[in-house]
Formats: structure tokens, C-alpha cells, sequence
């Protein structure tokens, strides 16, 4: 079973650049055809999607974030990552990876592997 | 933006009851639509994938029915360990999550 677990800085100081990365357990699944994906949770709210990159490196990101947010894969290392531009304090979230498995045959079949997320607080 | 809106907010109900949530898209999403459980501290699990297929591992008591822009997730009798929020989540266009329902012991 493909495990997931997210890496980063706790704080981040308001207006810098938020990064983490996302370690899989296998090298191979990451080249498979599948979405690795980034969503937070900010305290107390629901589940937002901030982005997600393909094993072929093609990115899709959320509009409310496009301008501010990149993600990036490298096999090598067997992880992804994630950059957040400008940040703000509603930026303070809970960050999860997640891998989606995308549609094929006219299903869909969901975000089936999380990693336990990682906490980021922005400010001063 | 594909907005989902769940409700109820909150569902107070007893162990052995029967749970009904619903997911309502702003506009159809056909059956690209997922139904997660989160605990308290825990990441969500996929519970339902393309609107009515349960994952491998998840107990037949919870089943997901629609398509187009009104789904239901149904647990037909509650135990103890299914008190929990409850998110759906849409594929058509981008990614985007309803606002969960919280089902609460009564």
C-alpha cells in the first residue's frame, strides 16, 4: 500500500514563500498515471483543493490560488512539492498530500491514499 | 467554480439509526463525485467513488446514490464508529469539496 507523508517548515512569516514536500513510498507508483495532489483544511473549516500535478507533469491549480501556487514532481527523489507564493494568515492551514486516481471508463475514482498532513502556521 | 452544498450541517441521530446526507451541485458534475470520512485528527477516507461505488474494505452499510447535481450518502444503521464529518467532492471541472455534514451522537 502506497504511503504518503508530508515535510515542511511549522511557521512561515507572513508575505514569504510557504514550501513542502510530499514523500511516497514508491518510486514506481509515482510515475504511474495518477494526480498527486495537494488540499488544506484552515481550522475548524472544510477541505480546499490547492492543486494537483500528473506523472507526465502537466499542473491544474486552484483559481483561487493560480497566481501564488506551483507544484513540481521529481521521481528521483520519490516526492512532490509545493510552492505558495505571498503568503498570508489565511494561509494557516492544515496541509494534506493525497493521491487522486483520476477517470477512466467514465468513473471516477476519488483520492484514495492521504498522508497524515502537516500543520503550517503563517506569521510574524 | 462547481459549488457543492451539503446539508444537513449537522445530523444528530442514535447508534442503529438511519443517516441521510446530501451533496447538491451548482451544476452537474454526472457521477464524478466521492464521499470522504474524516475523523477527528485523521486525513479523510474515501468512503464512495463515481457516486454509488464503495470502496473495497468499506462496510455495505453506507451506500452512495445520484447523478447529475443531487447526491445521497446513506449509512442504513449507525454504529459507533461512523460519527464523523462527512465531505463530498466533485472532478468535472476542477476539484472542489462540499462543506461537510458532521453526524453527531444524539
Amino acid at each position: 500500500q502506497v504511503q504518503l507523508q508530508e515535510s515542511g517548515p511549522g511557521l512561515v512569516r507572513p508575505s514569504e514563500t510557504l514550501s513542502l514536500t510530499c514523500s511516497v513510498s514508491s518510486r514506481s507508483v509515482l510515475s504511474a498515471d495518477y494526480y498527486w495532489s495537494w488540499i488544506r483544511q484552515a481550522p475548524g473549516r472544510g477541505l480546499e483543493w490547492v492543486g494537483y500535478i500528473h506523472n507526465t507533469g502537466n499542473t491544474k491549480y486552484n483559481p483561487s490560488l493560480k497566481r501564488r501556487v506551483s507544484i513540481s514532481l521529481d521521481t528521483s527523489k520519490s516526492q512532490y512539492s509545493l510552492r505558495l507564493t505571498s503568503v498570508t494568515g489565511a494561509d494557516t492551514a492544515l496541509y494534506y498530500c493525497a493521491r487522486d486516481l483520476g477517470s477512466g471508463g467514465g468513473y471516477y475514482y476519488g483520492l484514495d491514499v492521504w498522508g497524515q498532513g502537516t500543520t503550517v502556521i503563517v506569521s510574524s | 467554480e462547481i459549488v457543492l452544498t451539503q446539508s444537513p450541517a449537522t445530523l444528530s441521530l442514535s447508534p442503529g439509526e438511519r443517516a441521510t446526507l446530501s451533496c447538491r451541485a451548482s451544476q452537474s458534475v454526472g457521477t464524478s463525485l466521492a464521499w470522504y470520512q474524516q475523523k477527528p485528527g485523521q486525513a479523510p477516507r474515501l468512503l464512495i467513488y463515481n457516486a454509488s461505488n464503495r470502496v473495497h474494505g468499506v462496510p455495505v452499510r453506507f451506500s452512495g446514490s445520484g447523478s447529475g447535481t443531487d447526491f445521497t450518502l446513506t449509512i442504513s444503521s449507525l454504529e459507533p464508529e461512523d460519527f464523523a464529518v462527512y465531505f463530498c467532492q466533485q472532478r468535472s471541472d476542477w476539484v472542489t469539496f462540499g462543506g461537510g455534514t458532521k453526524v453527531e451522537i444524539k
